[in-house]
């Protein structure tokens, strides 16, 4: 079946623009994740959604970044100002179960590779 | 608060040799832990987990142990190939996000 997918896949943005990354989760996942990787760096947790509830910002680095997921299945993370220090890749994962469960595997979609110039 | 500490690579084999990537957590609570492999161009791909102490995950010919005694997860494989050129992730499955190493990034020369 379809796995987790994100668009763009890249993303140039000339610094103080705002940008927009859509994730389709798996279809039927409860749980929606957004993750940050700087270059050479692991995934960092930015924030989760239980269906359309967002359970847990404490990740996201500032308040230009904001997520939404309004009727439970599509997110989109935006960003608004950009600055270089934004760029990376956005990763977004899903997972069939809610609750926050220490056991559930997260499938990660692609990413987006954002650069702001 | 929870972290994982996976060994700095980049590490290069040959092919055919035995590999072995450290990793080591701190955490609170019973975490699952995951390792995730990524190859170039691509995503993140699970590529085995377990959920509790002794547990051993394998997939693909790798192997991974959860020492809580240790708190280690390091991964193994007996022979690796040139296809299994990538980075390496070791995970630790808390409650509502995944805390990721650093990666390990793992080339094979034929």
């Amino acid at each position: 079946g379809a796995g987790v997918s994100q668009s763009p896949r890249y993303k140039v943005a000339k610094r103080g623009q705002d940008v927009a990354l859509r994730c389709d989760p798996i279809s039927g996942h409860v749980s929606l994740f957004w993750y940050q990787q700087a270059l050479g760096q692991g995934p960092e947790f930015l924030t989760y959604f239980q269906n359309e509830a967002q359970l847990d910002k404490s990740g996201l680095p500032s308040d230009r970044f904001f997520a939404e997921r309004p009727e439970g299945s599509v997110s989109t993370l935006k960003i608004q100002r950009t600055q270089q220090e934004d760029s990376a890749v956005y990763l977004c994962a899903s997972s069939l179960v809610g609750g926050g469960t220490y056991q559930e595997t997260q499938y990660f979609g692609p990413g987006t590779r954002l650069l702001v110039l | 608060g929870n972290s994982v500490t996976q060994m700095e690579g980049p590490v290069t084999l040959s092919e055919e040799a035995f590999l072995t990537i450290n990793c080591t957590y701190t955490a609170t609570g019973y975490p699952s832990l995951f390792w995730y492999v990524q190859y170039p161009g691509e995503g993140l791909q699970l590529l085995l987990k377990a959920t509790k102490a002794d547990d051993k995950g394998s997939n693909k010919g790798f192997e991974a142990t959860y020492r809580k005694e240790t708190t280690s997860f390091h991964l193994e494989k007996g022979s690796v190939q040139v296809s299994d050129s990538a980075v390496y992730f070791c995970a630790l499955g808390g409650y509502q996000k995944v805390t990721f190493g650093i990666g390990t990034k793992l080339q094979v020369i034929p």
